[in-house]
């Protein structure tokens, strides 16, 4: 069945280093994927996302890298800051209008002062 | 703009009860889709309603039934509590448009005795 993984279950940054977390999806229809970040006791929050036609989109302090050759994906934060402390998702949405996303486990983010 | 709000927070009941969960969407949206977040399972799709009728749907038993409203206010069921139902309960909208992004509610907090 469909999936998606993510490669490190925990990445520990120095304060004001640039942070990238992987992801991969294994089906290729997937036309739309999704970051989100997640704190504790929170819902995930929309980061930025990135469709199959696209192969990089940025934001404020963020980066999404496609590649869909070998269906990987990273999120790039650059001068990660202690707020950026989280649990870090990536979604990918099947093809048609479907709201069904397929989540990675996750990855969380430590930011040492 | 209000966000996706989510009620109760938390809920404690047992084993073989039924319980109800609550969702309001974003204003102006008409899809509201669930999922079930645990730490062994991660973040798993229950199902998508759009103008009141579902249109996508899990892996989930029968126990798992949802419906949404005219105002486009869901609600999900779930009967015959097992222990293993105890997960954190998310709600996601968006308009219903074709690759958008789903918001995220803060979650009902499930634990089931």
């Amino acid at each position: 069945g469909e999936s998606v993984g993510l490669h490190l279950p925990t990445l520990s940054v120095q304060e004001g280093d640039n942070s990238i977390i992987n992801c991969a999806y294994s089906n290729s229809a997937s036309d739309y994927f999704i970051w989100y970040k997640q704190e504790s006791g929170k819902g995930p929050q929309f980061i930025i996302d990135i469709r199959s036609n696209m192969d990089k989109r940025q934001g404020q302090r963020v980066t999404v890298l496609l590649n869909k050759t070998v269906k990987h994906l990273s999120l790039q934060i650059a001068a990660t800051q202690p707020g950026d402390s989280a649990v870090y998702f990536c979604a990918a949405h099947g093809s048609g209008n479907t709201g069904k996303l397929i989540f990675g486990q996750g990855t969380t983010l430590q930011v040492k002062p | 703009k209000a966000g996706v709000t989510q009620t109760p927070r938390y809920l404690i009941k047992t084993r073989g009860q039924q319980v109800t969960l609550s969702c309001s969407p974003i204003s102006g949206h008409r899809s509201v889709s669930w999922y079930q977040q645990t730490p062994g399972q991660g973040l798993q799709f229950l199902f998508e309603y759009f103008s009141e009728t579902q249109r996508n749907k899990g892996n989930f038993p029968g126990r798992f039934s949802g419906r949404q409203f005219s105002n486009s206010r869901s609600e999900m069921n779930v009967s015959t509590l097992e222990l293993g139902d105890s997960a954190l309960y998310l709600c996601a909208s968006r308009t219903g448009q074709k690759q958008e992004t789903q918001y995220f509610g803060p979650g009902t907090r499930l634990l089931v005795l």
